[in-house]
């Protein structure tokens, strides 16, 4: 069975820094690409980030861009997203998702983890 | 950037009732877009994948069409647990992006 589960998330002032973790398990982690989605409170979904299966390649959302790294250990299947320079506009549930059976889309999701910007 | 619109943004319909949800695209997409269903509290959970393939575990009264700039998402027949917010999201350019969701609430 596919899961994945995130954790790292919490109370951050504005200029700070966090690192989110997604573990993961049930599927051949390198041979998949991963994300991240947020959801700001009572909004919509937005795409934050993508990594391809071996780390080499990776995409960000104009809004995070030079500010948030995504990365993988792929010995302990666990996906990464170091955020810095924090701001009130990053507040939102962060989701780890995985693309297995669908290139590019969000086929399964861990529960998410909370992260507030905020003095 | 493309930027999907959804409509409508509130579909108000009784259990037994069929529904139909539209996304449309700023360009076109081909046939590469997905439909997600959120409920509160809840991850979002995929539904249809390029344009009108079903996700694993997902009922038949889900079904998706479309391609290009046009899509549709159509519930045969709402079941008491379908009512929730859909999301449509297209991945044939970076970066990839979400529809802003229809709800669809109890009448």
């Amino acid at each position: 069975e596919v899961q994945v589960s995130e954790s790292g998330g919490g109370l951050v002032q504005p200029g700070g820094s966090l690192r989110l973790s997604c573990a993961a398990s049930g599927f051949i982690f390198y041979n998949h690409a991963m994300n991240w989605v947020r959801q700001a409170p009572g909004k919509g979904l937005e795409w934050v980030s993508a990594i391809g299966g071996s780390g080499d390649t990776t995409y960000y959302a104009d809004s995070v861009k030079g500010r948030f790294t995504i990365s993988r250990d792929n010995s302990k299947k666990t996906l990464y997203l170091h955020m810095n320079s924090l701001r009130a506009e990053d507040t939102a549930i962060y989701y780890c998702a995985t693309s297995i059976v669908a290139v590019r889309y969000f086929d399964y999701w861990g529960q998410g983890t909370l992260v507030t910007v905020s003095s | 950037e493309i930027v999907l619109t959804q409509s409508p943004a509130t579909l108000s319909l009784s259990p037994g009732q069929g529904a139909t949800l539209s996304c449309r695209a700023s360009q076109s997409v081909s046939g590469y877009l997905a439909w997600y269903q959120q409920k509160p509290g809840q991850a979002p959970r995929l539904l249809i994948y390029d344009a009108s393939n079903r996700a694993t575990g997902i009922p038949a009264r889900f079904s998706g069409s479309g391609s290009g700039t046009d899509f549709t998402l159509t519930i045969s027949s709402l079941e008491p647990e379908d009512f929730a917010v859909y999301y449509c999201q297209q991945r044939s350019n970076w970066p990839l992006t979400f529809g802003p969701g229809t709800k669809v609430d109890i009448k």
